[in-house]
């Protein structure tokens, strides 16, 4: 069975700080990988997505994440982070043959220290 | 863009009542999910539709049920409702890249 681990509940970092959010998974078959952004008191929106090609993906408002096969990982992150980007992270893997169902991690909530 | 509608912000229910939570979407999507999100627990799925009148169970779907009789709206239904049901839903619908979420319906069972 899949299962996504987010190592972090909680990430404080000072504004114009570099961070990385972790995220490992575990599966025995290909899957999809996405990064999820809750703002507060919103729904879910989608940062970035790795669904094949360069291991390299970079998504909206400056993250990035690379897809690590061989450490089963799927790391976000950011040279410099801004009050803005004070939010709760959501990793996700999608098997490519489970219809599209998402299993997801427990989520990382960003901390932007001034 | 694609909007996902969720018919309620808050909501308050008593122990026992019959609550329905509604979900429109007016991107013409097949795929249509109700989550519950908790903290620390990340989202749990509870029902998903892959298309009208078809429903299949999540993750968590005992004591509740789900509703799809048009393309564009995904009802999830809580037959009895219950204080441990007190949680943020979020409905969403999707191509195969990507999710479209609603803001969240927040529930309170009293």
């Amino acid at each position: 069975a899949q299962s996504v681990t987010q190592l972090d509940s909680q990430v404080p970092v000072f504004e114009e700080a570099p961070v990385e959010l972790r995220c490992n998974y575990s599966s025995s078959v290909s899957v999809y990988l996405f990064w999820y952004v809750q703002y507060p008191n919103q729904g879910l929106q989608l940062l970035l997505k790795y669904l094949s090609g360069s291991t390299l993906v970079k998504g909206i408002n400056g993250f990035e994440a690379e897809f690590n096969k061989s450490q089963t990982s799927f790391h976000l992150r950011k040279p410099s982070v801004h009050i803005s980007d004070t939010a709760e992270y959501f990793c996700a893997v999608s098997v490519w043959d489970s219809n599209y169902q998402l299993i997801w991690g427990a989520g990382t909530k960003l901390i932007i220290k001034p | 863009d694609v909007k996902v509608t969720q018919s309620s912000r808050y909501l308050v229910k008593r122990t026992g009542e019959k609550v329905f939570l509604e979900c429109v979407q007016d991107m013409d999507h097949e795929n249509m999910f109700w989550y519950r999100q908790d903290p620390g627990l990340g989202l749990r799925l509870i029902y998903f539709s892959y298309d009208v009148k078809m429903k299949e169970k999540g993750d968590i779907p005992e004591g509740y049920s789900v509703s799809r009789e048009k393309k564009e709206r995904f009802s999830l239904i809580l037959e009895s409702a219950s204080t441990n049901q007190t949680s943020m839903y979020l409905c969403a619908s999707s191509t195969y890249e990507k999710l479209f979420f609603g803001s969240g319906t927040q529930l309170s069972v009293l």
